[in-house]
């Protein structure tokens, strides 16, 4: 059974800081990888995608990493901002369309 | 990409009633899923909903506590049925992940007393 587990579970930076996030998985049977943004009342949006077959994927400050072999991924927030404060979410994708969720890391980013 | 509308954003319901939530999404889709977050928890899927065909449920969700139902390809509805204050979650549903990123709706928070 695939177990996503993402640590910290919380983290507070100051502003400027760059910053990593981490995903384990215990399968590496995944389809792909990806990491969302949780903010209160405001479901989720997804942040990067990763599929099986790539290494990471980058967008604005933001850069995904993915090595299957040893189940883990990294989400780098770069000059974080009191804007990227929220719950983070890796979640690994199966071939029938389901997604596993670790419990997220809540991120604080201080002026 | 898809913009998912999800009703109710919440509600607070009595224990022994049932409460359906609407998922409308703007474009044509195949699969639909839907979520459960409980406090303090991570996301775990309840089922997946396919057009035309019966919804397939995970392991520890059953139909008679959440029927599903998926009319057309663009809207899905989830019932949670005879609640419980254990039920007490954010509820969530997603579109189809090939489009290819996943698509959530604003989940819907429901309190039950």
């Amino acid at each position: 059974k695939q177990e996503v587990t993402q640590i910290p579970a919380a983290l507070s930076v100051p502003e400027g800081e760059n910053l990593v996030l981490n995903c384990s998985f215990t399968d590496s049977a995944i389809y792909n990888l990806q990491w969302f943004r949780q903010d209160p009342g405001k479901g989720l949006t997804s942040l990067l995608l990763i599929q099986s077959s790539q290494r990471e994927q980058t967008s604005g400050r933001l850069n995904a990493s993915l090595d299957k072999s040893s189940g883990r991924s990294t989400l780098y927030i770069a000059a974080s901002q009191p804007g990227d404060s929220a719950t983070y979410l890796c979640a690994v994708g199966g071939s029938q369309g389901n997604l596993i969720f670790g419990k997220g890391t809540k991120l604080s980013v201080k002026p | 990409s898809a913009v998912i509308s999800q009703k109710p954003s919440r509600d607070i319901c009595q224990r022994g009633t049932s409460l359906t939530i609407q998922c409308q999404v703007d474009s044509q889709v195949t699969m639909m899923f839907w979520y459960r977050q409980q406090p303090g928890q991570s996301l775990t899927l309840i089922a997946t909903a396919n057009q035309g065909s019966e919804a397939t449920y995970e392991s520890g969700f059953v139909i008679d506590k959440f029927p599903i139902s998926r009319p057309n390809l663009t809207f899905s509805t989830l019932t949670v049925s005879n609640m419980s204050p254990e039920d007490s979650s954010i509820y969530l549903c997603s579109v189809d992940p090939t489009l290819p990123r996943a698509f959530f709706g604003q989940g819907t928070r429901l309190t039950v007393v």
